[in-house]
């Protein structure tokens, strides 16, 4: 089935405690994106990939940090976690970055950090 | 990238009564999408508008895009108990996806 993985589902930690929260796209995808979804505030762009080794900043990138080593895999990095990201984070695919093409979302990831 | 405003945020009816929403620019858009987020659900693609003054049906749901291609807007007529949930607008900048706040819809049995 094809599908975008995101591991865990809810994460809670302690303020300063590094953490990564893994995304895995099995459609051979070249295009990745991390989004948090705050209330009111919709879905906002952290990180993207445009393929392997590819990596640019979204809108809201400080605090955060992605690799993109593989294809399918595209980890989501908090070296040191702040209340303030306590968010529902989603990993998103498409076939390839352009301006047409459809996104295809992970589940989420809950994350409160205390 | 762009802005999108998407009005209203939050709106309750009863089923069976009609629901629309909004999203709007002010500059042109190249293409907007539609995400439909189910209650504890993840995004999940609706549809895409290309060309100006476009029109597309799915079943109960109506999707147009603005002659200027500054505004489109959702119509769903007769909502159900599964048109439950937040209903996002997307539009790209160039290879990035812009969405907007979304309008979470509430529908009474």
């Amino acid at each position: 089935e094809a599908q975008v993985t995101q591991n865990p589902r809810y994460l809670i930690t302690v303020t300063g405690k590094k953490l990564t929260v893994t995304c895995s796209q099995n459609m051979n995808h070249e295009y990745m994106s991390w989004y948090r979804q705050d209330p009111g505030l919709g879905l906002r762009q952290i990180y993207y990939s445009m393929n392997v080794e590819v990596t640019d900043k979204g809108d809201v990138p400080e605090g955060y940090k992605v690799s993109r080593k593989e294809k399918r895999n595209f980890p989501l990095i908090l070296e040191s976690p702040s209340p303030n990201q306590t968010s529902l984070y989603f990993c998103a695919s498409s076939r390839r970055q352009g301006p047409r093409e459809k996104l295809f979302f992970g589940s989420g990831t809950q994350l409160s950090v205390l | 990238g762009q802005q999108v405003m998407q009005i209203p945020q939050y709106q309750h009816v009863q089923e069976g009564e009609d629901f629309t929403t909004y999203c709007n620019s002010s500059t042109t858009l190249s293409n907007i999408q539609w995400y439909k987020q189910r209650p504890g659900g993840h995004p999940v693609f609706l549809i895409q508008l290309v060309k100006s003054g476009e029109v597309k049906k799915q079943k109960r749901l109506t999707f147009q895009f603005g002659e200027a291609k500054k505004n489109s807007s959702l119509h769903i007529t007769a909502t159900q108990t599964t048109d439950v949930g937040t209903y996002f607008c997307a539009e790209t900048s160039g290879s990035r996806l812009t969405f907007g706040e979304g309008t979470q819809l509430t529908v009474n049995p």
